[in-house]
């Protein structure tokens, strides 16, 4: 079955302590992107990647990192969480840009306190 | 910048209405246009897609149109059922994707 897997789903962690959401897709897709959604806000992307070792910043990129060492893995790391990231987050992928719709994780949930 | 604005922010309709959702956006080179279907709780479900060189996609009861000149996008419901109540996000694809912040849908039977 055609996927994007998160995990975790859910995180509840303290201020400061390093955390990586892992996405990964089975479809064999170039793009991959991560989103956060807060309300009143919507979706805002935070990271996008063209293709292995291609990452480039989206609209909100500040106080996440992500790498992309494999095709189908694109994981999303905070190196010091701040409450101010509390929010639902979103990985998706798609064939080349612009080509293709975009495929969604279910989500991971992230509490920092 | 790009800007998406959707409206109306929320909708009830009577079950069996066809109803029109609106998207508009400020910068009109864009690579396509995405609808996408959210439920409580859950991730994002791709409606349709319209490249930013057609006019229309259907799909079933949902028909998505694109009028980038004056950087609009409609989306058709055709006879709605309860199991339509969800929100409805519209992205655009520039650089990057920029999201409205949705049209929440009810219909009640």
């Amino acid at each position: 079955e055609a996927q994007v897997t998160q995990n975790p789903r859910y995180l509840i962690t303290v201020t400061g302590k390093k955390l990586t959401v892992t996405c990964s897709q089975n479809m064999n897709h170039e793009y991959m992107s991560w989103y956060r959604q807060d309300p009143g806000l919507g979706l805002r992307q935070i990271y996008y990647s063209m293709n292995v070792e291609v990452t480039d910043k989206g609209d909100v990129p500040e106080g996440y990192k992500v790498s992309r060492k494999e095709k189908r893995n694109f994981p999303l790391i905070l190196e010091s969480p701040s409450p101010n990231q509390t929010s639902l987050y979103f990985c998706a992928s798609s064939s080349p840009k612009g080509t293709d719709t975009q495929y969604f994780g279910p989500g991971t949930r992230l509490t920092v306190l | 910048k790009q800007e998406v604005t959707q409206i109306p922010a929320a909708l009830s309709v009577p079950e069996g209405e066809n109803l029109v959702l609106n998207c508009s956006f400020t910068d009109s080179a864009i690579y396509n246009l995405q609808w996408f279907r959210q439920d409580p709780g859950k991730g994002l479900t791709s409606l349709l897609l319209i490249q930013s060189s057609q006019r229309e996609q259907t799909s079933g009861r949902l028909n998505a149109s694109l009028d980038k000149s004056s950087g609009r996008s409609t989306l058709y419901i055709a006879a709605s059922q309860p199991g339509d109540s969800a929100t409805y996000l519209c992205a655009v694809d520039n650089n990057d994707m920029r999201f409205g912040a949705g049209t929440r849908l009810t219909v009640k039977p």
